[in-house]
């Protein structure tokens, strides 16, 4: 079990950046061990992959939604990943949910709460 | 990309009904499909990976089969607690992609 927690969200308006935050407990020992996914839910709608960075930071991929205005990084030492959106448009609302997997493909078995995020002049 | 397609987006069921759910993928996917449970206003819980295995904890009314382009979620003896939207995910190529979701009512 991990337990992760997504936090930075709010209301943004077009063409500005946000920077979400996905942060494991001090507890977690084995943070460093998990790919780390954000996946986001527009309000009434399904899951949509958005990108994912792999344990150690060498590696990372981005939904083509995306591509281009995303930055994802992570920060083992703080057990925070982080996912930096720039340009935002309104169709980037939506919550945001970071998830832990064991490899970058593969099953995301542990979710964080989701983060709301507002894209709104 | 994959698509992934599930059907019905929607059912209403009886309390005790055995409930199916597809899964269907426009590639080969062998079988690196996970299904999820998503109640209102919370966040997805997987339930259950590689096609068929469960979480730990996940009640064994639960089945999942299936591989490469077809899957199916079958729910044996359907409990009040089983409402909400249940997803199909495919991770065996990228981008990562889910289906549209089922939304299973009581």
């Amino acid at each position: 079990q991990v337990n992760l927690m997504d936090s930075g969200g709010g209301v943004v308006q077009p063409g500005r950046s946000l920077t979400l935050s996905c942060t494991a407990s001090k507890s977690e020992i084995f943070f460093s061990n998990y790919g780390i996914h954000w996946v986001r839910q527009a309000p009434g709608k399904g899951l949509e992959w958005v990108a994912v960075i792999s344990y150690d930071a060498t590696d990372h991929y981005y939904a083509d939604s995306v591509k281009g205005r995303i930055i994802i990084s992570r920060d083992n030492s703080k057990k925070t990943v982080l996912l930096q959106l720039n340009n935002v448009r309104p169709e980037d609302t939506a919550i945001y949910y970071c998830a832990a997997s064991d490899t970058t493909l593969d099953a995301l078995d542990f979710w964080g709460q989701g983060t709301a995020v507002t894209v709104s002049s | 990309d994959t698509r992934m397609t599930q059907s019905p987006s929607s059912l209403s069921a009886s309390v005790g009904d055995r409930v199916t759910i597809t899964c269907r993928a426009s590639q080969d996917m062998g079988d690196s499909l996970a299904w999820f449970q998503q109640k209102p206003g919370k966040a997805p819980k997987s339930l259950m990976y590689s096609a068929s295995a469960l979480q730990d904890g996940v009640p064994s009314r639960f089945r999942g089969s299936g591989s490469g382009t077809e899957f199916t979620l079958t729910i044996t003896g359907l409990q009040p607690e089983d409402v909400g939207t249940y997803y199909c995910q495919q991770y065996h190529r990228y981008p990562l992609s889910f289906g549209g979701g089922t939304r299973v009512e009581i």
